[in-house]
């Protein structure tokens, strides 16, 4: 099993629509958990922290189930903008500063 | 420009051939990472810095793979006898104490 799963899509979406994308990871002992973002050619950026409690940012929600060992991301009304690749990370394990990337699901925004 | 660098942006060499990349963090930064990406697939780990100290290696590195970070600054990632499946793009990061790794815009090598 792969330490960081995600579906690679393509999702292709029309504009306004919702999106949620999810993200398993294996070792129940990973404590910090991320979305980043990753435009075509360019280098992956931060899109948000992944916290116990949820973590709101905008029109950009992520949620952690520790007890599925999932993450989510869930985008409200989707921009044409948003089109990009979206990367799960997860560090290794607690106390280590590796992280992991999951292989990245793509999402295409449609006029 | 503050952010992470990479030298060379691309790199074309023949099989066999060694190779070298150059990575300056931002420059308060104690983490420095390095991972690879090929296309359609996420960032692979291959290795971390916390100041010089090399503190975990992928098992995924054969011995052809070599990373310093000499005094805790800029680092090197050097490849000996390139294979045309080293072909990708190596992506550096640096961070501070928190989960946000900044990334450089990479090195793209291509082995003939």
């Amino acid at each position: 099993r792969k330490e960081v799963e995600q579906d690679p899509g393509p999702f292709n979406v029309p504009e306004g629509a919702t999106v949620a994308f999810n993200c398993t990871y294996s070792n129940s002992a990973s404590q910090s958990f991320f979305w980043y973002r990753q435009d075509c050619r360019k280098e992956p950026k931060l899109l948000m922290s992944v916290y116990s409690s949820g973590n709101e940012d905008g029109r950009f929600t992520a949620q952690l189930n520790r007890a599925s060992q999932y993450i989510s991301l869930l985008i409200r009304d989707s921009k044409l903008s948003d089109s990009a690749t979206y990367l799960c990370v997860v560090n290794k394990a607690s106390g280590t500063y590796k992280y992991i990337f999951g292989t990245g699901t793509r999402l295409k925004v449609l006029a | 420009d503050t952010g992470v660098s990479q030298d060379p942006r691309h790199k074309i060499t023949k099989r066999g051939q060694n190779v070298t990349f150059r990575c300056d963090p931002i420059s308060e930064h104690n983490r420095l990472y390095w991972y690879r990406q090929t296309l359609g697939q996420g960032p692979e780990f291959l290795t971390y810095f916390q100041n010089e100290a090399q503190l975990e290696k992928s098992r995924l590195l054969s011995d052809r793979f070599s990373a310093e970070r000499p005094k805790g600054s800029f680092s090197t990632l050097e490849i000996q006898r390139t294979e045309q499946g080293d072909s990708a793009m190596y992506l550096c990061a640096s961070s501070l104490n928190t989960g946000e790794l900044f990334f450089g815009e990479g090195s793209r090598l291509t082995v003939l």
